[in-house]
């Protein structure tokens, strides 16, 4: 069975420092990957998404993600975080046939320090 | 667009009772999930709808649970006779998806937590 998993539970940064989370997932066959973020009191949202082309993807508020086949990972990343990053984040993988079937990890919180 | 919806958004019962959670997806969107969620981890799939059939129920799914989407709109979750350990925040998500291939984001609702008594 496919899984999930997130090197931090939590990571608390001061403004302007750089963020990497990392994501490995353990699944042989084609993979859709994704990346949600979700804000306090909010629901999950999309942050980006990759499912083939160029391994590096761009998502919203300046996140970017990097896809190495080899390791199996999906790791996020943003420059400079800002306070309003704070949030929990999710990566998740969708496998299978039809592609039916979401994995998500445990989860990342971070805390951004003002 | 105007989100997933899920009703209620609290839902706290005694412990043997039945209880049917909604979720209306955005519209046309032809895949629907229910996930479940606890502290500290992230969503746990339950199953899945493509259009009116589900396609997918988990395998560590107890049979207490049912789902169905009759219309191929809304979808419906029922837990029967509940345990304490169904406690838990349960969201729904919706998705685009007329290849079938499963690189289409899903679009989450707020979630029904459940709290049993």
């Amino acid at each position: 069975a496919q899984s999930v998993s997130q090197h931090n539970h939590h990571v608390i940064l001061s403004e302007a420092a750089s963020l990497e989370l990392g994501c490995n997932y353990s699944y042989g066959g084609t993979v859709n990957l994704f990346w949600y973020v979700q804000y306090p009191g909010q629901h999950l949202q999309l942050l980006l998404k990759y499912f083939s082309g160029d391994p590096l993807v761009k998502g919203i508020k300046g996140f970017e993600a990097e896809f190495i086949k080899s390791k199996f990972s999906f790791n996020l990343r943003k420059p400079s975080v800002q306070w309003s990053d704070t949030a929990e984040y999710f990566c998740a993988v969708n496998a299978g046939n039809y592609g039916q079937n979401f994995v998500f990890g445990p989860g990342t919180r971070l805390s951004v320090l003002p | 667009d105007t989100g997933v919806s899920q009703d209620p958004r609290h839902k706290i019962t005694k412990r043997g009772q039945n209880v049917t959670f909604r979720c209306d997806p955005i519209s046309e969107h032809n895949r629907l999930y229910w996930y479940r969620q606890t502290l500290g981890q992230g969503p746990e799939f339950l199953t899945y709808f493509q259009n009116e059939a589900q396609l997918e129920k988990s395998r560590l799914l107890s049979d207490r649970f049912s789902a169905e989407r009759p219309k191929g709109s809304f979808s419906t979750l029922e837990i029967q006779r509940t345990e304490q350990g169904d406690s838990a925040m349960y969201l729904c998500a919706s998705s685009a998806d007329p290849g079938g291939n499963g690189n289409q984001p899903q679009h989450f609702g707020d979630g029904t937590r459940l709290s049993i008594l």
